[in-house]
């Protein structure tokens, strides 16, 4: 069975300073995908990156990058240099292989960002 | 570009009322679904549906049915709200034939039921 955990409920920090999001998941596929999303106060879940199980290259993006290990099923997200507006609910996602499958989410964790 | 719309995004109902939510994609998607969100706990799968006239259940359907007429159109309905379906509800959807492909979300709709 698939299974996404978050273990950090809750994580303060000041702005500025760099900020990891822990998420290790549980899968007996050799195909699968994972996700971040990001809810903001205001509700809606904003997709921020999908990486298959064959890709293990971390990824980049502005002040957000990925670090995938499959050896130890992981896939923790990194903000450098915090900013108040990443102050979100993150959640971290699995789907395995074969369409209809279903994306399994993580209990999320709480960011907040303080000036 | 709509993407996913969820209608209505608040709602307050009495136990024992009955509801539908409703949900619309404009993406050609064949996939929907609808999740539950609440504190602590992620997104729960509802029910989803792989193509028009194909319906599944997810983790947690009792209390809800679906049903999929159209490609585009994906209602959920509450039978008889009982408090413990206050929570906030994501309708989704994805495109088929590439596993892994994003899911978009709807708005979420804000459920309360006294």
């Amino acid at each position: 069975a698939q299974k996404v955990t978050q273990a950090q409920t809750e994580i303060s920090v000041v702005e500025k300073e760099d900020v990891t999001l822990d998420c290790v998941y549980e899968t007996r596929d050799t195909t699968y995908y994972l996700f971040w999303y990001k809810q903001p106060p205001s509700g809606e879940l904003v997709f921020l990156i999908r990486r298959n199980s064959f890709d293990e290259q971390n990824e980049i993006s502005g002040r957000y990058s990925w670090n995938f290990q499959k050896s130890t099923s992981s896939f923790n997200f990194t903000i450098t240099a915090s900013q108040v507006v990443d102050s979100a609910v993150y959640f971290c996602a699995l789907s395995e292989r074969g369409y209809g499958q279903n994306f399994v989410f993580g209990p999320g964790t709480r960011l907040s960002v303080l000036p | 570009n709509a993407g996913v719309t969820q209608t209505p995004k608040f709602q307050v109902l009495k136990t024992g009322q009955s509801m539908t939510l409703q949900c619309a994609q404009d993406m050609n998607h064949e996939y929907m679904s609808w999740y539950r969100q609440d504190p602590g706990m992620g997104l729960r799968l509802i029910h989803y549906s792989v193509g028009a006239g194909i319906t599944d259940q997810g983790e947690v359907p009792n209390g809800y049915n679906v049903s999929r007429s159209t490609t585009e159109d994906f209602p959920l309905r509450l039978l008889s709200a009982a408090p413990s379906q206050t929570s906030v509800y994501f309708c989704a959807s994805r495109d088929r034939g590439l596993t892994g492909n994003t899911i978009y979300f709807g708005e979420g709709s804000w459920l309360t039921v006294v």
